[in-house]
């Protein structure tokens, strides 16, 4: 069964930095696009950066460009987005999510998600 | 960017009843249109890809349609299970969501 499991969330002041992690399996990992989407609390669904299935385009919303950067290592069949000058208007449950290319592009399966809580 | 706007925010609906949530784009997107449902505390899920392709795992009481910039999903027939949070994405330029409907029993 395809997994996403997300890692590294946690309580972060504002200016810090946090690496989340993902890690998937049951797929040929390379050959998927991954995404990360974020939800505010109470909020709703805001992409916020992805990358190809060979790792080497990236994209990312204009909330996170400058700040935030996407990569992933096959290896350890694992996508990473590194935050750093982290707000406090970026606390949200981070998603990371696949995409299959397939059809419409849609995210088939998704983590289950990580809290990230910038404050000081 | 292609905005998507989402209506209506909330909806109030009794078992049995038929329910249309729709979604306009800011400009043409073919069929690049995805509906997820999310229940509370959970990740959300795909419900609709491609703008009418039931996602497996999902009853067809679940449909959508639309192309170009109007989509709509529908829910034939309300059942327990089917009040959650629902979304529509584009996929035709990266990704934007809508802002949701909070489908809600009456």
């Amino acid at each position: 069964e395809v997994q996403l499991l997300e890692f590294g969330g946690g309580l972060v002041q504002p200016g810090g930095s946090l690496r989340l992690s993902c890690v998937a399996s049951a797929f040929r990992f390379s050959n998927y696009a991954l995404n990360w989407v974020r939800q505010a609390p109470g909020k709703g669904l805001e992409w916020v950066s992805g990358i190809t299935g060979s790792g080497t385009t990236t994209y990312y919303a204009d909330s996170a460009k400058g700040r935030f950067t996407i990569s992933r290592d096959k290896s350890k069949n694992t996508v990473y987005l590194q935050m750093n000058r982290l707000r406090a208007e970026d606390t949200a449950v981070y998603y990371c999510a696949r995409a299959e290319t397939g059809g419409g592009n849609q995210f088939d399966y998704w983590g289950q998600g990580t809290l990230v809580t910038v404050s000081s | 960017d292609i905005q998507m706007t989402q209506s209506p925010s909330s909806l109030s609906a009794s078992v049995g009843d038929r329910v249309i949530i729709t979604c306009r784009a800011s400009q043409s997107i073919n069929r690049y249109v995805n509906w997820y449902q999310q229940k509370p505390g959970k990740a959300p899920k795909l419900l609709i890809y491609a703008a009418s392709s039931l996602q497996s795992g999902f009853p067809t009481r679940f449909s959508g349609s639309g192309s170009g910039t109007d989509f709509t999903l529908t829910i034939s027939s309300l059942q327990p299970e089917d009040f959650a949070t629902y979304y529509c994405q584009q996929s035709y330029s990266l990704y934007t969501f809508g802002q949701g409907t909070k489908l809600e029993i009456k």
